[in-house]
């Protein structure tokens, strides 16, 4: 079993604050890395598919980055808002494909 | 507008019980998978099928089998319910054959509680 980590567990920031938070997977082998959303009582989805060394993604406030070489991917938050709200997950995809590799997630409350 | 369904999205069973978890998906996806959340953990990967009647063991395929009779349904099956099997199952679909990384795209879940 991969060892797929994200950091912090939780974290409660004020509304308009801008926050990060950490994906770090095994550097070898790695094939692709998504973000995931879960708001309570609904459905996880993605954020982001990320695949090359370097890749920036972007989605209104939210971005992502990705360093292959290291093992680790950021998710940042500009000015986050309530809805913002939510467990945020990293999974990590092995070179041979289709089998994903959650982390335990990182749960975001932004505090009105 | 894509969806995967799941059967239930509570259920209660007897230790003992033969219980079977139903995922259903529209978007014509060749894979898709099973997963239990429990707190603390994250997601787990039971089960999953890369194609009608192929399937391939997760990480933790111990006390569930799988079915996959359709391209579009994807069964998860406790041969004999326990407690330690209560959890949340996440059914999850992706486009693309074996080898590809694209999204998955979730059910809502089954919460099960085995008494």
């Amino acid at each position: 079993i991969l060892n797929v980590e994200q950091s912090p567990q939780s974290l409660h920031v004020q509304e308009g604050d801008s926050t990060n938070f950490t994906c770090s997977f095994p550097s070898s082998n790695f094939y692709a890395l998504h973000w995931y959303r879960w708001e309570t009582a609904k459905s996880p989805e993605a954020l982001f598919v990320m695949t090359l060394n370097g890749d920036e993604k972007k989605k209104g406030r939210i971005s992502a980055t990705l360093n292959t070489k290291e093992g680790y991917s950021y998710l940042y938050i500009k000015g986050s808002q309530p809805e913002d709200s939510a467990t945020y997950l990293c999974a990590f995809i092995l070179a041979s494909g289709n089998q994903f590799y959650f982390g335990t997630g990182t749960s975001l409350t932004v505090i009105p | 507008d894509v969806k995967v369904t799941q059967s239930s999205r509570y259920l209660v069973k007897r230790t003992g019980e033969k219980v079977f978890l139903e995922c259903v998906q529209d978007m014509d996806h060749e894979n898709m998978f099973w997963y239990r959340q429990d707190p603390g953990l994250g997601l787990r990967l039971i089960y999953f099928s890369y194609d009608v009647k192929m399937k391939e063991k997760g990480d933790i395929p111990e006390g569930y089998s799988v079915s996959r009779e359709k391209k579009e349904r994807f069964s998860l099956i406790l041969e004999s319910a326990s407690t330690n099997q209560t959890s949340m199952y996440l059914c999850a679909s992706s486009l693309g054959r074996r080898g590809t990384y694209n999204e998955q795209f979730f059910g809502p879940g089954t919460r099960l509680t085995v008494l």
